[in-house]
């Protein structure tokens, strides 16, 4: 069974400062990863998604996210954070069947200090 | 484009009510899945339509929980009658195909307390 643990609930970064936010998956094949945001109020929204091939993924606002496999990692990252990425963060796992099938971690809230 | 339509934007009712929440995808969108959402945890699936066909309904709780989607378009999501552990963010998604490397398009939800 496909599993995904976020093992940060909740991270609180100043402003302009680095970001990490960390992702551990559990899948018995090669894996299809995505990297979702939830402002408040609001539905998922895609940051980022990882099939094949370079295993450093660029994404949108300026976030990155690093497929490790022999770590069953895939970290999210952003070098300067902005008062408006202030949001929850989703690691999903899925496989070759289809994305909307994907298992969900439980998120990691992020707070920016100004 | 428009996005993924939901309504209610917010439900409160009693346990043992009925309750019905509203989707309308993208236009155009073949596949829709609805999603329970809890507090504290991930989008967990209940169920994926592939234009008005039901191709997963595997996580939904059919004793309580139905949807359709009659016309392949917009869809209905009933839970009837409500329990207290049913108070959750349901979300409906949208996406193209349905395949491995889609993108799902999310509405805002419904968040549903019940008392």
């Amino acid at each position: 069974a496909q599993s995904v643990t976020q093992p940060d609930i909740h991270i609180t970064v100043s402003e302009g400062a680095s970001l990490e936010l960390r992702c551990n998956y559990s899948y018995g094949a090669t894996p299809y990863l995505f990297w979702y945001v939830q402002s408040p109020g609001q539905g998922l929204q895609l940051l980022l998604k990882y099939f094949s091939g370079d295993t450093l993924v660029q994404g949108i606002k300026g976030f990155e996210a690093e497929f490790k496999r022999s770590q069953s990692s895939f970290n999210l990252r952003k070098p300067s954070v902005h008062w408006s990425d202030a949001a929850e963060y989703f690691c999903a796992v899925g496989g070759n069947t289809n994305a909307g099938k994907s298992t969900f971690g439980d998120g990691t809230t992020l707070t920016v200090k100004p | 484009e428009a996005g993924v339509a939901q309504s209610p934007r917010y439900k409160i009712i009693e346990k043992r009510q009925s309750v019905a929440f509203w989707c309308n995808p993208i236009s155009g969108h073949a596949t829709l899945y609805w999603y329970q959402q809890i507090l504290g945890q991930g989008p967990k699936l209940l169920i994926q339509f592939q234009n008005n066909g039901v191709v997963d309904d595997s996580q939904l709780p059919k004793d309580r929980f139905s949807a359709e989607r009659l016309k392949g378009v917009d869809s209905t999501l009933k839970i009837q009658p409500a329990k207290l552990e049913d108070s959750a963010v349901y979300l409906c998604a949208s996406s193209s195909s349905g395949t491995s490397n889609e993108k799902l398009f999310f509405g805002s939800g419904t968040q549903l307390s019940v008392l």
